[in-house]
């Protein structure tokens, strides 16, 4: 078992640009979240999934943020048109649906 | 809705000693209680969970309780180590309208000196 892989583990984007974060889970497990972590800071809460489906994106800014999590593949969390304050650590879990998570080793989102 | 409070933010103590840090939640429906633990640069790692129908539960030297009336649960370092420096999170899965959401308490950063 590999464990929850994300990938990548380091982005570099410039303003304006889209950044695509993804997230595989650990075998067996059919939930992710979601949380943003700034240096020195706790784990924010963005978004909860199930495949296939969005249960709660109320950690989720409004504009530009979204995340998915398809029946086949990797879940996805996309931002588009980056700014500076979007710079910081991603990191997802995934579940097999009881409550004990399990986390993959962060993407370091920088935007220059 | 779900709130997770965690005391203290920064703890420090001797090796040897031992550490507690608390954490209080509101949601009465949450049936779930891991504690993680967090290295500089590093994931947050599973250490020690609790479901709420069980008061205690004991893993070597870490140890959680819950108090389910007064909605708080504790984690318990005995014969702390240098290694055992980390920051360190409560968290607690909701039910009802939360159900399954993973929230975290703010976290102690816990600094054992040898």
């Amino acid at each position: 078992n590999a464990g929850v892989m994300q990938n990548p583990r380091h982005l570099v984007r410039r303003r304006g640009q889209e950044a695509r974060l993804r997230c595989s889970p650990m075998k067996g497990h059919s939930h992710v979240y979601w949380y943003r972590q700034l240096p020195e800071e706790g784990l924010k809460f963005m978004v909860y999934l199930q495949k296939e489906n969005i249960i709660d994106e109320s950690g989720m800014p409004k504009e530009r943020f979204s995340a998915e999590f398809p029946k086949e593949g990797p879940s996805i969390l996309r931002i588009q048109q980056v700014v500076r304050g979007d710079s910081a650590a991603y990191f997802c879990a995934s579940s097999p649906g009881e409550g004990k998570a399990f986390f993959g080793q962060g993407t370091r989102l920088t935007v220059v | 809705g779900e709130n997770v409070e965690q005391h203290p933010s920064t703890l420090s103590v001797q090796e040897g000693d031992s550490a507690v840090i608390k954490c209080t939640y509101s949601d009465s429906a949450s049936n779930y209680f891991p504690w993680y633990k967090q290295e500089l640069g590093k994931r947050p790692q599973l250490i020690i969970d609790i479901r709420s129908n069980v008061g205690e539960k004991k893993d070597q030297r870490i140890a959680v309780t819950l108090n389910k009336t007064a909605k708080h649960f504790s984690l318990h370092i005995t014969e702390t180590q240098p290694e055992d420096s980390a920051v360190y999170f409560c968290a607690e899965v909701g039910g009802g309208t939360s159900y399954g959401k993973l929230t975290f308490g703010q976290g102690t950063i816990l600094t054992v000196h040898p």
